[in-house]
C-alpha cells in the first residue's frame, strides 16, 4: 500500500538555522499539506499545496515558512530562521482531491 | 469558527471491553468527518470518514462512527477492544475546498489486560 514518508525523522537544529523536511507524497496524488503539532497541543494545519501554489495557509505560517516541490516526488518545508517555538512534530500530508489526506509518520524538530 | 472538540484526554477500557470515543464539533454546513489513529512512533492513519449518505460509517480495524447532526456529534465506537488498539485517537472535520483539516485535542485510549 503507497504511504507518504517523511526525512529525517528527527532533526536538532540551533535557533536562528534553517532547515528543510522533506516529505514523499503517495505518488498519483496532486494536493499536499503540512500540520504541525507542538507537544501537548493539537495538530495544526500550516499550508496547502496544489498546482504549484499554495492553495490556502494558515496565520501560523508566515514569511519564515515557504513550501517547494522542487521535483516530481519531493514536497518540501523550510523554515528560514528557526525558533524554540517552532519545536513540534511536522507531519507532511498528501490527497487526491476527494477531502481524504494521508498522513506521514512526522519528523520531530527540536530548536536549542 | 470551526472547532472539534474531543471531552476526554484519555480512557482506560479493559481488553474485550466496548469503547466510545466522544467528538463534537462546530460547523456551519454539513462538514466532512474524520478518525485518525497514531501509534507510537507512527503517523496519523485514516480509520473512517464521512462526507454524506449513511450516518454510520465503518472503518478499518473493527471501528465505526455515527454522525448525528441534531447532537454536533460523530462519535468513534468498537465492540471489542483488543490491545493492539492502545493508541492516540484523533478527530477532525474538514473545510471544504480548503484542503484544511481542523483536529481535536485527541484522546489517549490505554488498554488493561
Amino acid at each position: 500500500e503507497p504511504e507518504v514518508t517523511q526525512t529525517p525523522s528527527h532533526q536538532v537544529t540551533q535557533m536562528g538555522q534553517e532547515v528543510i523536511l522533506r516529505c514523499v507524497p503517495i505518488s498519483n496524488h496532486l494536493y499536499f499539506y503540512w500540520y504541525r503539532q507542538i507537544l501537548g497541543q493539537k495538530v495544526e494545519f500550516l499550508v496547502s499545496f496544489y498546482n504549484n501554489e499554495i492553495s490556502e495557509k494558515s496565520e501560523i505560517f508566515d514569511d519564515q515558512f515557504s513550501v517547494e516541490r522542487p521535483d516530481g516526488s519531493n514536497f518540501t518545508l523550510k523554515i528560514r530562521s528557526t525558533k524554540l517555538e517552532d519545536s513540534a512534530m511536522y507531519f507532511c500530508a498528501s490527497g487526491s482531491g476527494g477531502e481524504t489526506q494521508y498522513f506521514g509518520p512526522g519528523t520531530r524538530l527540536l530548536v536549542l | 469558527a470551526q472547532s472539534v472538540t474531543q471531552p476526554d484526554i484519555h480512557i482506560t477500557v479493559s481488553e474485550g471491553a466496548s469503547l466510545e470515543l466522544r467528538c463534537n464539533y462546530s460547523y456551519g454546513a454539513t462538514p466532512y468527518l474524520f478518525w485518525y489513529v497514531q501509534s507510537p512512533g507512527q503517523g496519523l492513519q485514516l480509520l473512517l470518514k464521512y462526507f454524506s449518505g449513511d450516518t454510520l460509517v465503518q472503518g478499518i480495524k473493527g471501528f465505526e462512527a455515527e454522525f448525528k447532526r441534531s447532537q454536533s456529534s460523530f462519535n468513534l465506537r468498537k465492540p471489542s477492544v483488543h490491545w493492539s488498539d492502545a493508541a492516540e485517537y484523533f478527530c477532525a472535520v474538514g473545510v471544504p475546498n480548503t484542503g484544511k483539516l481542523i483536529f481535536g485535542q485527541g484522546t489517549t485510549l490505554q488498554v488493561k489486560p
